[in-house]
């Protein structure tokens, strides 16, 4: 696609369920990276993979989060037994290294209940 | 790791030039310093980036200065919808691949 492509766009849950959250990068940029927002905050480093390797997990916050990039592509992140806190906008974005400037999505905007 | 100093805050008349500073005192001899801006509820935007000339594109230019410990960036004519948090980001990481974003500075374009 054009740009990075984010889904669900807003996600709903209760309080222990599971969530998966979804980013398409764009066609081509090896790198990807996984963000999060808190209301009114700034952006917290989550992980970033190059291809299907991810160097980096120090940003992960806790085991509940885990995240998976198939065939350098669709990159998937999944937060298990969702706590309130982890209420807040996840951005993904994409970019081609070695100094590619970073492409971002919409996020997609979780809310536990 | 390299890391970025920006004030919180700063207004700007609009029409106006906005000069927005960043200290980056630590940065290596390799490292790009990277501006991106984020308006309200939007992803971050790219703006411009350099490593030691400076910079212009259609949006901004960037102003580095000679020793690298510091830059800013210009947007020579500000308008309300430049309202937004602006980061300033110097590549930290093995490969330089990991950006790390600090709080930014909230620029208001005021009428």
């Amino acid at each position: 696609g054009a740009g990075v492509s984010q889904s669900p766009s807003n996600k709903v849950t209760e309080k222990g369920k599971d969530v998966e959250l979804r980013c398409d990068p764009i066609s081509g940029h090896t790198a990807l990276y996984w963000y999060r927002q808190s209301l009114g905050q700034g952006l917290e480093f989550l992980i970033y993979f190059q291809g299907n390797s991810a160097p980096d997990k120090s940003g992960l916050p806790s085991d509940r989060f885990s995240a998976e990039r198939t065939g350098g592509s669709v990159s998937t992140l999944t937060i298990q037994r969702t706590q309130q806190e982890d209420s807040a906008v996840y951005l993904c974005a994409s970019s081609l290294p070695p100094y590619g400037e970073l492409f971002f999505g919409e996020g997609s905007r979780l809310t536990v209940l | 790791d390299a890391k970025t100093t920006q004030p919180p805050s700063m207004d700007c008349a609009e029409g106006r030039a906005a000069n927005l500073p960043c200290n980056h005192s630590t940065i290596s001899g390799n490292e790009y310093v990277y501006w991106y801006r984020q308006i309200h509820s939007q992803g971050p935007q790219y703006i411009i980036h350099g490593l030691k000339n400076n910079e212009t594109n259609e949006m901004a230019s960037l102003i580095i200065t000679e020793d690298r410990k510091s830059s800013t960036l210009i947007l020579p004519h500000a308008t309300l919808r430049d309202t937004a948090v602006y980061y300033c980001i110097v590549r930290v990481g093995d490969y330089g691949q990991n950006f790390v974003f600090g709080p930014g500075t909230r620029l208001s374009v005021l009428p």
